[in-house]
């Protein structure tokens, strides 16, 4: 069975930094495309950025680009979110998710979330 | 990256059906055969219900399906349940090489 646990968020001012995780099991860690998407309280979903199988290829979406990096682990079946220069349009949970099998842009399984908050 | 965009609410009767619309563009919905649609009750991760436009997940329901034409796609739910009560997302890839979502759409089964 597909897990995904994530872990580190907190309260910070703005201005601070930030580094979620999430613990990934049940599936070959390795061979899939990761995503971050967050949704701040009572607000939409909005995707933040993916990172391939290898950790090559990244992207982000414009409104944390040059603010968050994406990057995993395969060795330890993890996957991070480094959020620096945080503001407070930041505050929502943050969700991991692994896409399907040899489709990158379809996330089939998500974690359950951790929440950002981001106040001074 | 704009939204792409859906309607806020819709709502039907047990034994109805409704559809919903996620309108972008041709560099995202219009270009690609990527669509997603995602099913989120409150408090809840989402849930994948359709990819690639017309494909169902193993374990979802045969009464979620999907359509597109141009630049819009269509999630539609027959035979409306009581438990098909939720938030809708419609998502898609981007030639922008991303994801964009749209902002949702809260079905209410009266």
């Amino acid at each position: 069975e597909v897990q995904l646990v994530e872990s580190g968020g907190v309260g910070v001012q703005p201005g601070g930094s930030l580094r979620l995780s999430c613990a990934a099991s049940g599936f070959m860690f390795d061979d899939y495309t990761m995503h971050w998407v967050r949704q701040g309280p009572g607000k939409g979903l909005e995707w933040v950025s993916l990172i391939s199988w290898d950790g090559v290829r990244t992207y982000y979406a414009d409104s944390v680009k040059g603010r968050f990096t994406i990057s995993r682990d395969n060795r330890k079946n993890s996957l991070y979110l480094q959020m620096n220069n945080l503001r407070t349009e930041d505050t929502a949970s943050y969700f991991c998710a692994k896409s399907l099998s040899g489709s990158g842009s379809v996330l089939e399984s998500w974690g359950q979330g951790t929440l950002v908050t981001v106040s001074s | 990256q704009s939204a792409l965009t859906q309607p806020a609410s819709v709502s039907g009767s047990p034994g109805q059906s409704i559809t919903i619309s996620c309108t972008g563009t041709s560099s995202d919905v219009g270009g690609y055969n990527y669509v997603s649609w995602y099913q989120q009750y409150p408090g809840k991760a989402p849930k994948l219900i359709i990819y690639e436009v017309t494909n169902r997940p193993s374990g979802v329901s045969n009464h979620f399906s999907g359509s597109k034409s141009g630049n819009t796609a269509f999630l539609t739910i027959s035979g409306l349940q009581a438990e098909d009560e939720a938030r809708y997302y419609c998502s898609s890839y981007t030639n922008r090489r991303g994801v964009v979502f749209g902002g949702g759409t809260k079905l209410t089964v009266v």
